[in-house]
Formats: structure tokens, sequence, C-alpha cells
């Protein structure tokens, strides 16, 4: 059992170049979220996902995109990277509302992104 | 609203004493909380959460956490610092499922 995978791990950008992080969950988990780390700062949330077909934003969402094609898959994507975008970002999931409430989430181990 | 304070953003303790980490939270509803710990370059694993059960909460590695709701307190405890628990911890609060509210973090030095 995986859980929550993420890739890459680590990754360099230059300004205004795109890419796409990528999440994975193989535990039948319907819910999936996107968070960023900045130094002092916690954990903010980018965008999440309820099931397939459905995303919504959360704290920080401009400059990011998402889609839920799978309920496996939840892609983050970034247009024109900017150095604002540096930071690391962990994907998480849970199996519900009530099971986010009352076990948690699950993480993925990350991605180290710099925009130079 | 959902918020939550870490008072501490650094402590220091030496190897064997007690270890008290400081969380106040605010939220409109009854909430649930978590503490994650984060090892340097990994990436975040529950220790411990609330869930409107009882109000003293045992996690993973000998750390405790007490609910105080007329404090709005979630401290993290442990009798006895381990080397292996130095790390960032931070303390987290939802009521309603789809966000999670993560506090800045507070930093774990355990001095040998």
């Amino acid at each position: 059992n995986a859980g929550v995978t993420q890739t890459p791990k680590f990754r360099i950008l230059k300004i205004g170049q795109s890419m796409t992080l990528q999440c994975t969950q193989d535990m039948n988990h319907n819910y999936m979220y996107w968070y960023r780390q900045d130094p002092g700062m916690g954990l903010k949330l980018i965008y999440y996902s309820v099931g397939a077909g459905i995303t919504d934003k959360g704290e920080v969402p401009n400059g990011y995109n998402v889609s839920r094609s799978t309920t496996e898959d939840f892609p983050l994507r970034l247009e024109l990277a900017a150095p604002s975008q540096t930071s690391v970002y962990f994907c998480a999931s849970s199996y519900s509302i009530t099971g986010a409430l009352g076990y948690g989430y699950t993480f993925g181990s990350g991605t180290r992104l710099t925009v130079v | 609203a959902q918020s939550v304070t870490q008072l501490d953003s650094h402590v220091s303790v030496s190897e064997g004493t007690p270890v008290l980490l400081r969380c106040n939270y605010s939220s409109s509803y009854s909430p649930s909380l978590f503490w994650y710990v984060q090892h340097p370059n990994k990436g975040l694993q529950l220790l411990l959460k609330y869930t409107s059960a009882a109000t003293l909460v045992k996690g993973i590695n000998g750390f405790e956490a007490e609910f105080k709701k007329s404090e709005t307190s979630f401290h993290l405890t442990k009798p006895s610092a381990h080397m292996s628990d130095a790390a960032e911890y931070f303390c987290v609060v939802s009521s309603t499922g789809n966000q999670f509210y993560f506090g800045t973090g507070t930093s774990l030095t355990v001095i040998p």
C-alpha cells in the first residue's frame, strides 16, 4: 500500500515555464488536497477535490490549476511559474470529511519547487 | 472562522527533560484538532488527534495533548525528550473537514 505518492521530489523551473506536479493515491480516498508550505507560514490550501470531476479553490489558488479525472489522481498545474511559487508542495487525501475530521489526512512526501 | 496560534516558533530542551509545545485555536464550531510532526525533508506524520471524545489524547512516540475548551488550547507534551523528537511540529484545526488550518509550526531542538 503506497499511500499518497508525489512526483517529482525536486524541480527547478525558470520564470515563465509551466509544469505539472503529480499526485496519486491508492487508498480509494474521495477527498484530495494540495497545500503549499512556506517557511514560518505553516501550510496553506491551494485546491481541493471532493471526488472525480469536482474541484474547488482553497486559500491561495492564484497561479495554479487542478483537475480530477479519476479518483486516484489529482495533478496540480503551474502556468507561467513565478518566484513567489517557490515552495514545498504537499498533496494529501482523506476518505471523506468525516474521515478527515476523525483520522486526519494522509500526506505525500512533498515536492520541493524552486523558480529562478 | 478558524485559526491556530502556535505560541513558540522554537523550543529547545535537553534530552530526557519534558517537552511542552503550546497551541491555541479559534473555531466557531466544535473542532477536530491534530498535531502533525515533520522531520527534515520529510512529509507530515499524524502524531495524535482530538475528535470530541476524551480530552486527554495519547499519540505515538509517547506524546500526549489535552484539549481544554475553556482555554481554547491543545498543548502537546512528552515526559522525556529523545533525540529523535527533533523536528517541526504543527498544530491543526478543522471543523468542516474540507480544509485544515495549520499553525506556523514549532521547531523542537533536543540538546544531548
